[in-house]
């Protein structure tokens, strides 16, 4: 199985202020048809799972372009340019590359 | 909007069979190029994919969980189930039911609330 590896797991942030979670894989997340099925997470208590990023850049619908995706091969970055309250939670990455699908193991926004 | 809900018995005693179902809403089950997916997350770990089931009825299993799991779809009430066998208290977990969008990008893009399963006796 593909082995994603999130750091950090814990992320202090200032509200306002820029925050950065990375991903990294243990194989290349690039599928036979040439795209990368990466996506990025973000779970909330008591509150569905939401889809933010897919296919490594993408913003998913209503999601705010203060988040970023970036990233090739086994190596990916999910920004946040300027932190917000509801930005708090935790944050996984997952590839859709390679059944059986995979996650990070998460991190933990909070604000400072 | 797509909606989902899961449903089913919180508390399960071990050795038996977990059984949950997803309802979908806001769009039909049955269309093509979508798939339907259940996910777990014990308590401190990270989420595990556990399958997903195609609209023709074809599914995909996770190796580590395939022996005990079927999944399943009734497009009559537009619900999608899990059927776990031979549970024991690592089956203990939130459970989620998931969209997953092949064609739109290889996403899981709409998720149910999830429900906590507890294995105990």
């Amino acid at each position: 199985d593909i082995v994603l590896t999130q750091t950090p797991l814990s992320s202090p942030v200032t509200l306002g202020q820029p925050a950065s979670i990375s991903c990294r894989s243990s194989q290349s997340l690039v599928h036979g048809d040439g795209n990368t099925y990466l996506s990025w997470l973000h779970l909330r208590p008591g509150q569905p799972p939401r889809l933010l990023i897919y296919k490594i850049s993408n913003r998913f619908s209503g999601v705010p372009d203060r988040f970023s995706g970036s990233g090739a091969g086994t190596d990916f970055t999910l920004k946040i340019s300027r932190v917000e309250a509801e930005d708090v939670g935790v944050y996984y990455c997952s590839q859709a590359t390679q059944p059986p699908y995979t996650f990070g193991q998460g991190t933990k926004l909070e604000i400072k | 909007q797509v909606q989902l809900q899961e449903s089913g018995p919180g508390l399960v005693k071990p050795s038996q069979t977990l059984s949950l179902t997803c309802t979908v809403s806001g769009g039909s089950i049955s269309s093509g190029s979508l798939y339907w997916s259940w996910i777990r997350q014990p308590a401190g770990k990270r989420l595990e994919w556990i399958g997903r089931i195609y609209a023709s009825g074809s599914t995909s299993y996770n190796p580590s969980l395939k022996s005990r799991v079927t999944i399943s779809l009734d497009t009559s009430k537009n619900q999608f189930s899990l059927k776990m066998t031979s549970v024991t208290a690592a089956d203990t977990a939130v459970y989620y039911c998931a969209r997953y969008d092949f064609w739109g990008g290889g996403r899981h893009d709409y998720w149910g609330q999830g429900t906590l399963v507890t294995v105990s006796s």
